[in-house]
């Protein structure tokens, strides 16, 4: 069945940069995107980005512009998502999700959710 | 602050029906379809609802949701210990993914 399986608990200083994998299995990797939501502790869940296997490209929000880098193996079917210049304020669990949707000008109605959620990794700044 | 309005709680006894709200604009949930998730704690969040109304195959059909113009419900009936977790509406939002703060569900 569909999986992401992503990799385990990390542990940083302030100012360090952290990054993620997520690996797919189960269905197409190139054929749907890859989102990224963090949760705080206490805090809800915030969206990062979402990358395109296929064609690389990437679209992030904007509270991370900047400080967040989401890349691709296609040969491993894995996606990566990198975060500098961290402080404690990101220490959160973070999950990858796919992604998918239609959303190019010509859809009668534009959306775009995300439906498989990765196991999830504790990223602790301290 | 989250783009999408959510009550921060929400609270019901076994067996009553309980729902949620959702509260956007015109450019988000206006113009397009409402997504809803269940996160428990310490495990990945699921797709309760999609498309405003659909359920995944595997979601019980206590669960249900709605949507009118700018605005969005969830509801769940026949409520079960089981379903105290976070709850979680989204939608898109020209390129991006928008989310409501999420509403925690207390099953007293």
């Amino acid at each position: 069945q569909e999986q992401l399986v992503q990799s385990g608990a990390e542990v940083k200083k302030p100012g360090a940069s952290v990054k993620v994998s997520c690996k797919a299995s189960g269905y197409s990797f190139i054929n749907y995107d890859i989102n990224w939501v963090r949760q705080a502790t206490g805090q809800g869940l915030e969206w990062l980005g979402w990358l395109n296997p296929n064609s690389g490209n990437t679209g992030y929000a904007q509270n991370f512009q900047g400080r967040v880098t989401m890349t691709r193996d296609t040969s491993i079917a894995t996606v990566y998502m990198e975060l500098s210049s961290l402080t404690s304020g990101d220490t959160a669990v973070y999950y990858c999700a796919r992604g998918l949707g239609c959303t190019s000008p010509t859809c009668l109605i534009r959306y775009y959710y995300m439906d498989v959620w990765g196991t999830g990794t504790t990223v602790t700044v301290s | 602050q989250s783009v999408l309005a959510q009550p921060p709680s929400a609270s019901a006894t076994p067996g009553q029906t309980v729902t949620i709200s959702c509260s956007g604009a015109s450019y988000n949930i206006g113009s397009s379809y409402v997504y809803w998730y269940q996160h428990l704690p310490g495990t990945a969040p699921k797709l309760l609802i999609y498309r405003n109304d659909q359920r995944p195959s595997g979601v019980p059909d206590r669960f249900s949701g709605s949507k009118s113009g700018t605005s969005a419900s969830l509801a769940i009936s026949g409520l079960r210990s089981e379903d105290e977790a976070d709850y979680y509406c989204a939608t898109w939002e020209d390129s991006l993914i928008v989310l409501g703060g999420g509403t925690k569900l207390t099953v007293l």
